[in-house]
């Protein structure tokens, strides 16, 4: 069956950078774009960006252009991000989601990963 | 930047009765709108996608309307477990493969 686990919580102090993997199983990886969502606690989700997973292309939300990576490992079938320069905004849960071939007849989304408590603290 | 508007933030629902959520989009995104319900400590789970398509597994009594800017989730006759935070997302791939949410409406018992 298909599933995405990510890493464990992490604890981070300002300054720093923190890299989240997102393990998939069950199907194949080169297959799907990856999505990173993240969920300040107590407020909504926002969109951090994608990767495809086949050639490694990206694309990234203007907020976190300059700040945020994505790249994946095919032989570990892992994608991974990472954000850089981290503040106490950045305390958040971190998700990733499948995004399947036909979104138009398939959704946008259909299997999400379990999320990742990011903690930024001094 | 394609810009979600929910509305209400809040809203108080008693159980049996029916549930009316909006979303707007500040630039049409056609039919690409999906909702989704989240509760505590889970993931979004997909409700509706294409406006007004059910996802796999999910009841009846949750529909979906609108396309271009305005749209709408409806639950007909709320059960217990529906009590939840509903997100509308767009996913029109512009920028290409960029999702935007709402804000989200919490959906409380009355």
């Amino acid at each position: 069956q298909v599933q995405l686990v990510q890493s464990g919580a992490e604890v981070k102090k300002p300054g720093a950078s923190v890299k989240v993997s997102c393990k998939a199983s069950g199907y194949t990886f080169t297959g799907y774009y990856i999505h990173w969502v993240r969920q300040v606690p107590g407020q909504g989700l926002e969109w951090m960006g994608r990767i495809n997973p086949n050639s490694g292309g990206t694309n990234y939300a203007q907020k976190f252009q300059g700040r945020v990576s994505m790249t994946r490992d095919t032989s570990v079938t892992t994608s991974y991000m990472e954000l850089s320069s981290l503040t106490s905004d950045d305390t958040a849960v971190y998700f990733c989601a499948r995004e399947p071939p036909l979104t138009t007849i398939q959704g946008p989304v259909d299997y999400w990963g379990q999320g990742t408590l990011v903690t930024v603290s001094s | 930047e394609i810009v979600m508007t929910q509305s209400p933030a809040t809203l108080s629902v008693s159980p049996g009765e029916r549930a009316t959520l909006s979303c707007r989009a500040s630039q049409s995104v056609s039919s690409n709108l999906a909702w989704y319900q989240q509760k505590p400590g889970q993931a979004p789970r997909l409700l509706i996608y294409g406006a007004s398509t059910r996802a796999t597994g999910i009841p009846a009594r949750f529909s979906g309307s609108g396309s271009g800017t305005e749209f709408t989730l409806t639950i007909g006759s709320l059960q217990s477990e529906d009590f939840a935070v509903y997100y509308c997302q767009q996913y029109n791939n512009w920028p290409p493969g960029a999702w935007t949410f709402g804000q989200g409406t919490k959906v409380e018992i009355k």
